[in-house]
């Protein structure tokens, strides 16, 4: 079986853009999670999608969002960049709801805020 | 804010030597997971344990639930270099808490 694939891998943008972030779960999946990975505030939780609803929200701006479509899989959007929203954001699929279940991380997607 | 807070927060030790790492929460949660993190492999999930279970073995992993003491510990047994790596402990608490993780270092 597949893993968990981000792309892209690696972007650098400016203060103002917005970037949009893709993650495609394991095959048969339902549950996708977004987590952004700062040196300073660790492994935070951004929200989880289960069966393109989302289902639970971290606590971050409105800036930051999500969908997930009738394949599983997601995106998230990070509107109006600031230089904070540099991180690893990694994405997790899992069979059910994330935090009951095993999840299974992707590589990442090593974001640049210049 | 993260729930789950891991201690120490880094470790240091020679191969074959057994790492106990432990993490505390704050409230009541359903189940508690532990990932390894490094720059091969990324976040990989180990073990889960739920509320109503004390231990669980995987292998060399031991991890231990006091749910009164709102706290858990990971035992790697007979360490290995390849085990060098960021642990994190996270817990529900309708969704994913992690914290800050533990720095294993095994020395060959």
């Amino acid at each position: 079986k597949a893993g968990v694939t981000q792309t892209p891998r690696y972007l650098i943008k400016t203060r103002g853009q917005q970037v949009t972030l893709s993650c495609s779960p394991i095959s048969g999946h339902r549950s996708v999670s977004w987590y952004q990975q700062t040196p300073g505030q660790g492994l935070q939780f951004l929200f989880e999608y289960f069966s393109e609803t989302q289902r639970n929200k971290g606590n971050f701006p409105g800036r930051f969002s999500g969908r997930q479509f009738s394949n599983s899989r997601s995106e998230m959007n990070v509107s109006t960049l600031e230089l904070g929203d540099s991180a690893l954001y990694l994405c997790a699929s899992s069979v059910g709801q994330g935090v009951y279940n095993e999840q299974f991380f992707g590589p990442g997607t090593r974001l640049t805020v210049l | 804010s993260q729930q789950g807070e891991e201690d120490p927060q880094a470790l240091s030790i020679q191969e074959g030597e057994n790492a106990t790492m432990n993490c505390s929460y704050k409230t009541s949660i359903n189940n508690l997971q532990w990932y390894r993190q490094n720059s091969g492999r990324g976040l990989v999930h180990l073990i889960l344990i739920r509320s109503n279970e004390r231990e669980k073995h995987s292998g060399r992993l031991r991890v231990t639930l006091d749910t009164s003491k709102k706290s858990s510990s990971l035992l790697i047994t007979a360490s290995r270099a390849a085990d060098t790596a960021s642990y994190f402990c996270a817990t529900d608490d309708n969704d994913m808490r992690f914290g800050a993780g533990t720095r294993l270092t095994v020395k060959p």
